[in-house]
C-alpha cells in the first residue's frame, strides 16, 4: 500500500528561525511530489517536485527531491508567525493521478 | 471562475439523516476528485472521476457513500445513515491532463 510519512508531526520555534521539514515515501507508482500548506481551510499548493535534486524556491522555502532516498524536504528560512500552519507532503500517482498524503507536520511560529 | 467551489461549507446533521455535499471544478478541468480529512491526518482519497465517469473508488468510500458527475460538470458526494465517524473535513478538488491540481475549501461535516 502507498504510504508517505512526514517528521516531526509537530514543531515550535521563533520567530526567524529555519526549520526543515521531511517527508519519506513509498508508492508504487511516482510522478511527482508535492508540497501544500494548511492553515484553516483547504490545503494550498507550494511546490511540485518531478527531478531528483533540482531545489525549487519560492521567497524563503524551498524544497528538494531525492529519488534515491524517496525524500524530500521542506526549508523555510527567517519564519514569520505567518508560516504556522499544517504543512502536507502527497505523492501524485502516475495512474489516476490521485494524490497520496501524509499526516502533516504542524509547524508553530512563535514571536 | 476562481476556482473549485463547495455547498455547504458547514453541516450538521444527527445520526441517521442522509447528507449532500456538491462540487463545482474550475471549468476546464475533467479531473474531479474527492478527499476525506479527518483532526490530525492529511487528507484521505476517495474518489475518482474523469468527465462523468468514475474511475476508481477508495475501500474507504463504504456502500453509505455515491458520488456522481452528471454531464462532467459539477459533482455531489452523498452520505446516507451518518454514522458520528463520517464527520469530517470532505474536500473536492480538480485538475486537467496538464496538471493544476486544485483544491475547493471543503465541507465541514459534524454528526451529532
Amino acid at each position: 500500500e502507498d504510504k508517505v510519512v512526514q517528521s516531526p508531526l509537530s514543531l515550535v520555534v521563533h520567530e526567524g528561525d529555519t526549520v526543515t521539514l521531511n517527508c519519506s515515501y513509498e508508492v508504487t507508482n511516482f510522478r511527482s511530489l508535492l508540497w501544500y500548506k494548511q492553515e484553516k481551510k483547504a490545503p494550498t499548493f507550494l511546490f511540485m517536485l518531478t527531478s531528483s535534486g533540482i531545489e525549487k524556491k519560492s521567497g524563503r522555502l524551498s524544497s528538494i527531491l531525492d529519488k534515491k532516498e524517496l525524500s524530500s524536504i521542506l526549508n523555510i528560512t527567517a519564519t514569520q508567525t505567518g508560516d504556522s500552519a499544517i504543512y502536507l507532503c502527497a505523492v501524485l500517482d502516475q495512474g489516476a493521478q490521485k494524490l497520496v498524503f501524509g499526516q502533516g507536520t504542524r509547524l508553530t511560529i512563535n514571536p | 471562475d476562481t476556482g473549485v467551489s463547495q455547498n455547504p461549507r458547514h453541516k450538521i446533521t444527527k445520526r441517521g439523516q442522509n447528507v449532500t455535499f456538491r462540487c463545482d471544478p474550475i471549468s476546464e478541468h475533467n479531473r474531479l476528485y474527492w478527499y476525506r480529512q479527518t483532526l490530525g491526518q492529511g487528507p484521505e482519497f476517495l474518489t475518482y472521476f474523469q468527465n462523468e465517469a468514475q474511475l476508481e473508488k477508495s475501500r474507504l468510500l463504504s456502500d453509505r457513500f455515491s458520488a456522481e458527475r452528471p454531464k462532467g460538470s459539477f459533482s455531489t458526494l452523498e452520505i446516507q445513515r451518518t454514522e458520528q465517524g463520517d464527520s469530517a473535513m470532505y474536500l473536492c478538488a480538480s485538475s486537467s491532463q496538464n496538471f493544476g491540481y486544485t483544491f475547493g475549501s471543503g465541507t465541514r461535516l459534524t454528526v451529532v
